[in-house]
């Protein structure tokens, strides 16, 4: 398996508090992405990372941010939780190359905003 | 990027080869099939992708139509662990990693044991 840990695993929060997600990777890979998954919804990207301090949205980004400040770490920002935000967040990383849709995944954070 | 149907559900025996199928009769030529899975309540989990060839490697073998509208999965010996949810997806390689993944409804493959 691909070594990403996501932290935590689980948090229940407050509307109206900021709340951050950590990815943690040990491959060293280029890319880095933050989704949310609903039932409904699916799978829908927020943000994603090509390189430290490279970042851009995805489908999904308002109420988000996020930040690379080095290759293993790509964290996901919730400014100020709402109850619209109780998700599953996964991060995934994909290797350097053209095959982008090679992405692997971590184990998701399950988050509650009540 | 070309739609993909799939079965909703499967069924298959343990220890039996898995064989799931997808159809994607608009495919275009520089478009890739992706195969993912999803375990309950876990991450998604990348299995293989192809172009033309067919593809293996220690999970799966992959194998693609001539004229690429189809493909199918195959779990050569199926195991209760692969009960999952699997999902066929058509890409354009596109370099830059700017979309990201969207699942369909995916097939629902269950394990008997």
């Amino acid at each position: 398996d691909a070594g990403i840990t996501q932290s935590p695993r689980h948090k229940v929060t407050e509307t109206g508090t900021p709340v951050t997600l950590r990815c943690h990777q040990t491959e060293n890979h280029r890319y880095m992405y933050w989704y949310r998954q609903d039932p409904g919804h699916g799978l829908r990207l927020i943000h994603y990372s090509y390189g430290v301090k490279d970042t851009d949205k995805g489908e999904v980004s308002d109420g988000y941010s996020v930040s690379r400040s080095k290759t293993e770490d790509f964290l996901l920002t919730l400014e100020s939780a709402t109850s619209s935000q109780t998700s599953v967040y996964f991060c995934a990383i994909s290797p350097t190359s053209r095959t982008n849709y090679e992405q692997y995944f971590g184990p998701g954070t399950r988050l509650t905003v009540t | 990027d070309a739609k993909t149907t799939q079965p909703p559900s499967m069924d298959c025996a343990e220890g039996r080869a898995a064989n799931l199928p997808c159809n994607h009769s608009t495919i275009s030529g520089n478009e890739y099939v992706y195969w993912y899975r999803q375990i309950h309540s876990q991450g998604p989990q990348y299995i293989i992708h192809g172009l033309k060839n067919n593809e293996t490697n220690e999970m799966a073998s992959l194998i693609i139509t001539e004229d690429r509208k189809s493909s199918t999965l195959i779990l050569p010996h199926a195991t209760l662990r692969d009960t999952a949810v699997y999902y066929c997806i058509v890409r354009v390689n596109s370099g830059g990693g700017a979309d990201g993944l969207t699942f369909g409804k995916g097939t629902h493959l269950i394990i008997q044991p």
